[in-house]
């Protein structure tokens, strides 16, 4: 079945370390893109892409990079530098416009211990 | 730009009972509306979507949603809610014909509903 995966689903990091969240599609999707829930703050987004090779900056996009060397494939770093990286991302994918709306992962908890 | 305004942060509803989740869109034209629906610890699932045509939108898990232009609203409604239904839900815009700002929805902040036994 077609669908978009993301991992791990629990993560940890120390502090001072960079992080790598993977996420992946088998839709044939163009677009895809990262958010960040926080409890009471809705969905925020950090970064999308709606090529291969190309990215935009989302709204909070400092402390995080992204690379979209394949069409299947989307992940995000959470560098040292992102001070409250503790939160749940999700990644989601499209065809470009997204006229039928966004497919959704189930999402990466990330816990800085 | 456009927005989306979900007024009511949680709602409480009794098992049983009928729902309606408010949603207004900022923009003039006619958007692309869409609903979604997370449950605690997942990712967002796609309820319904309009375009354009029957204003009256059916979707999964019992749901509905009415597209009015007159004021701006998308409303999602179940007439019996199920303690499964307890979750938070968003609405979503993607404005037509705009290219820059028709390439990402902007959701909603989200309303949490609470199932009451």
């Amino acid at each position: 079945d077609g669908g978009i995966t993301q991992s791990p689903k629990y993560l940890f990091r120390k502090e001072g370390q960079n992080v790598t969240l993977s996420c992946e599609q088998n839709l044939n999707h163009d677009a895809m893109y990262w958010y960040r829930q926080d409890p009471g703050q809705g969905l925020r987004l950090i970064y999308y892409s709606q090529i291969v090779n190309d990215f935009q900056k989302g709204d909070i996009a400092e402390g995080y990079s992204v690379s979209r060397e394949k069409k299947e494939s989307f992940p995000l770093t959470v560098t040292s530098a992102q001070k409250n990286p503790t939160a749940f991302y999700l990644c989601a994918s499209s065809m470009f416009p997204p006229a039928g709306g966004y497919t959704f992962g189930s999402g990466t908890r990330l816990t800085v211990v | 730009a456009q927005s989306v305004t979900q007024p009511d942060i949680h709602i409480t509803v009794s098992e049983g009972a009928s729902l309606e989740l408010r949603c207004n869109y900022s923009y003039g034209a006619t958007p692309y509306l869409f609903w979604y629906v997370q449950s605690p610890g997942q990712g967002l699932q796609l309820l319904l979507k309009y375009f354009s045509g029957d204003t009256l939108v059916q979707g999964i898990k019992g749901f509905e949603a009415e597209f009015k232009r007159s004021q701006s609203s998308f409303n999602l409604r179940k007439p019996s809610v199920h303690w499964s239904d307890a979750a938070e839900y968003f609405c979503a815009t993607r404005v037509q014909m705009i290219k820059a700002a028709g390439n990402k929805l902007t959701f909603g902040g989200g309303t949490r509903v609470l199932v009451k036994p």
